[in-house]
C-alpha cells in the first residue's frame, strides 16, 4: 500500500512566522503535489515535483514556495505566514495520474 | 488551463437510494476522469476512475459515465449505505508524460440517511 504521510495533523502559528510542512512517500513516486482544501474551493494546487529538485507552479503559487532536495520527500514553505494562509494542506503523490493523499495539515495563522 | 464544474455541492438521500454527481469539464484534450471520496478528518482516497477510450465503468455499487462528445462524466452510487457519507471530488487530466496535474471539481457532500 502506498503511505502519504505528513508532519502535523494540526499547526498552529503566527502571522510573520515561517512555517514548514514535510510530506515523505514510501513508494518511489516521481510526482509530488501540495495543495490547499478550503470550503466550497475544492482542492487547489500549490506546486508540484516532476523530480528531485524539480518543481513547477501550480495555480496559487504566491506566498509559498517548495522544496524536494529528496525523491520521497517534499515540503511546503510558507515564507511569513498570513492569516489567510489558514487552510487545510494535503500532500500527494504519484507514479502517473493516479494520486495518493496524505491525511492532510490543518494550519491555523493567527 | 483545465476547468471542472461539480454538481451539485451538497446531496442527501435515504438509505438504499441511489446519487448521482455530475462533472463537466473544459478541456477536449483531458482523457483521464477519476472520483475520489474523502471522509471526515482524511485525505481523498481513488474510488474509480475511467479513461477517454471507455464510456462506463462499474465497481460493484459505484459506476462512472463518460460523455466525451459532451465533455461531462458523471459518479453513480447504488443502494446507498450511511458509510457513503462523505465528500466527492471528480477530476480532469491528460494522461502520461507531463499531463498527471489533476484538475478537480469543488466537492460533492453527500448525506446517506439510515
Amino acid at each position: 500500500d502506498v503511505k502519504v504521510t505528513q508532519s502535523s495533523r494540526y499547526l498552529v502559528k503566527r502571522t510573520g512566522e515561517k512555517v514548514f510542512l514535510e510530506c515523505v512517500q514510501d513508494m518511489d513516486h516521481e510526482n509530488m503535489f501540495w495543495y490547499r482544501q478550503d470550503p466550497g474551493l475544492g482542492l487547489r494546487l500549490i506546486y508540484f515535483s516532476y523530480d528531485v529538485k524539480m518543481k513547477e507552479k501550480g495555480d496559487i503559487p504566491e506566498g509559498y514556495s517548495v522544496s524536494r532536495e529528496k525523491k520521497e520527500r517534499f515540503s511546503l514553505i510558507l515564507e511569513s505566514a498570513s492569516t489567510n494562509q489558514t487552510s487545510m494542506y494535503l500532500c500527494a503523490s504519484s507514479l502517473t495520474n493516479e494520486q495518493y493523499f496524505g491525511p492532510g495539515t490543518r494550519l491555523t495563522v493567527t | 488551463g483545465e476547468n471542472v464544474e461539480q454538481h451539485p455541492s451538497t446531496l442527501s438521500v435515504q438509505e438504499g437510494d441511489s446519487a448521482v454527481i455530475k462533472c463537466t469539464y473544459s478541456d477536449s484534450a483531458s482523457n483521464y476522469f477519476p472520483w475520489y471520496k474523502q471522509e471526515l478528518g482524511k485525505g481523498p482516497q481513488l474510488i474509480i476512475d475511467i479513461r477517454s477510450n471507455v464510456g462506463e465503468k462499474k465497481d460493484q455499487r459505484i459506476a462512472v459515465t463518460l460523455n466525451k462528445t459532451a465533455k461531462h462524466f458523471s459518479l453513480h452510487i447504488t443502494e446507498t449505505q450511511p458509510e457513503d457519507s462523505a465528500v466527492y471530488f471528480c477530476a480532469a487530466s491528460g494522461w502520461g508524460g507531463s499531463n498527471y496535474k489533476l484538475t478537480f471539481g469543488k466537492g460533492t457532500l453527500l448525506t446517506v440517511n439510515p
